[in-house]
């Protein structure tokens, strides 16, 4: 079965500290790994996307790796801010059907000033 | 602008009553699909559709209904068949079934049984 696992649950960080976020799949076969934000009470927001042979791509403060051999994808905020205090979720689609995209629980971050 | 817009924002429900949620977008996209999102857990698909007139059966279909009788539209019902429907609703599409290109998300609906 096809699972996407983040880490931690939550995060409590404070304003302009960094932080990473985890992501570690079992979709196969591997298309493409997506980061979203979800702002509280809205639809999320795309902030990355990844294939296979991309490890690492960058969107401002936030930087996505991903290592398809170990199948784990990571999110690294930098210099947070309160305007990121959402959910970050991560979603893995397989390379057949896009209605079968598997997402992750998410990860809660709060940004305390 | 270009987008998905979702109505209403907030709908109540009695028991019994089937509703209807609005997923509209001006995006061109081929692909559109409705998720149920509960506190703490992942997004779950219900149904999605690739192209008019068209649709397919998620993870959790059971007491959802669905059309798409144009590019633009796919509205959800939760029929009275849905014996826990209170969750936020989201509707998403993309540009074709290709899943590289993402999705774009409306801003929700949330659903409530009174």
């Amino acid at each position: 079965k096809n699972q996407v696992e983040q880490s931690p649950q939550s995060l409590i960080i404070l304003e302009g500290k960094n932080c990473t976020l985890q992501c570690n799949y079992t979709v196969s076969p591997f298309s493409n790994l997506r980061w979203y934000k979800q702002d509280t009470g809205r639809g999320p927001v795309s902030l990355t996307i990844m294939t296979f042979s991309e490890n690492t791509k960058s969107n401002g403060r936030y930087t996505a790796t991903l290592d398809a051999d170990t199948k784990q994808s990571s999110l690294h905020i930098t210099a947070s801010q309160l305007s990121d205090s959402a959910s970050y979720i991560c979603v893995v689609s397989p390379n057949t059907n896009a209605g079968k995209s598997t997402f992750g629980d998410g990860t809660t971050l709060t940004v305390k000033p | 602008d270009g987008g998905i817009t979702q109505s209403p924002k907030y709908l109540f429900r009695k028991e019994g009553q089937n509703v209807t949620l609005s997923c509209e977008q001006n995006l061109n996209h081929d692909a559109m699909y409705w998720y149920r999102q509960d506190p703490g857990q992942g997004l779950r698909l219900i149904y999605y559709s690739q192209i008019v007139n068209d649709f397919q059966k998620g993870d959790i279909a059971e007491g959802y209904s669905v059309s798409r009788e144009k590019k633009e539209s796919f509205p959800l019902t939760v029929t009275s068949a849905q014996k826990n429907p209170t969750a936020f609703y989201l509707c998403a599409s993309s540009i074709n079934k290709d899943s590289y290109y993402g999705y774009t998300f409306g801003s929700g609906t949330r659903l409530t049984v009174v």
